[in-house]
């Protein structure tokens, strides 16, 4: 089982749609959780971070289940513009060494 | 501005060559890393280092080296021993390694190409 897992898409979307992204991970002793935007050939770019009391920023809102060990991504009236790839990081501990787990992402298309 | 820069943005090189990446950020952060992105794959960690005169080697540290003499700095060197080495080559900071909600923050990349 991977540490970090995401459905790799790809979302396709009309303009306007809700779209929510799911991602899972298996090492409970997980610290700190993170969305990242990945355009093509680009940097990933930060979104968000992912607090336990769920957090919103405009049109995007990321939830944390700490019990399921998932995180999501909830994105309101999508525009052409969100198309990327969004990258799940989890920064988690493994043999007393933090580290940031990054899943292969999920790919959104939002269409016209 | 503050940020992270890498250089160069595209780099060829011939088999049995060594070629070393720069990376540089005025974002005063302690930690800094590697990683490598290969198509369809998740980024993938070469070294990283959390203090200057120290750096640790990641998941797939095999092929490359890495020092850290200056906190601002933290170049990358592809050694011929890499058997796989065209990929896109990212490097991160942050405040930070462990702990809550130190964010990576990303350079541009740097795509290279062995001929």
């Amino acid at each position: 089982r991977k540490e970090v897992e995401q459905d790799p898409g790809p979302f396709n979307v009309p303009e306007g749609a809700t779209v929510a992204f799911n991602c899972t991970y298996s090492n409970s002793a997980s610290q700190s959780f993170f969305w990242y935007r990945q355009d093509c050939r680009k940097e990933p770019k930060l979104l968000m971070s992912v607090y336990s009391s769920g957090n919103e920023d405009g049109r995007f809102t990321a939830q944390l289940n700490r019990a399921s060990q998932y995180i999501s991504l909830l994105i309101r009236d999508s525009k052409l513009s969100d198309s990327a790839t969004y990258l799940c990081v989890v920064n988690t501990v493994t043999s007393g060494t933090y580290k940031y787990i990054f899943g292969t992402g999920t790919r959104l298309k939002v269409l016209a | 501005d503050g940020g992270i820069t890498q250089s160069p943005k595209y780099l060829f090189r011939k088999e049995g060559q060594n070629v070393t990446l720069s990376c540089e950020q005025n974002l005063n952060h302690d930690a800094m890393y590697w990683y490598r992105q290969d198509p369809g794959q998740g980024l993938r960690l070469i070294y990283y280092s959390q203090i200057v005169n120290d750096f640790q080697k990641g998941d797939i540290a095999e092929g490359y080296s890495v020092s850290r003499e200056k906190k601002e700095s933290f170049p990358l060197t592809v050694t011929s021993a890499q058997k796989n080495p065209t990929a896109f080559y990212l490097c991160a900071s942050s405040r930070g390694t462990s702990g809550s909600f130190y964010e990576q923050f990303f350079g541009p990349g740097t795509r290279l190409t062995v001929l």
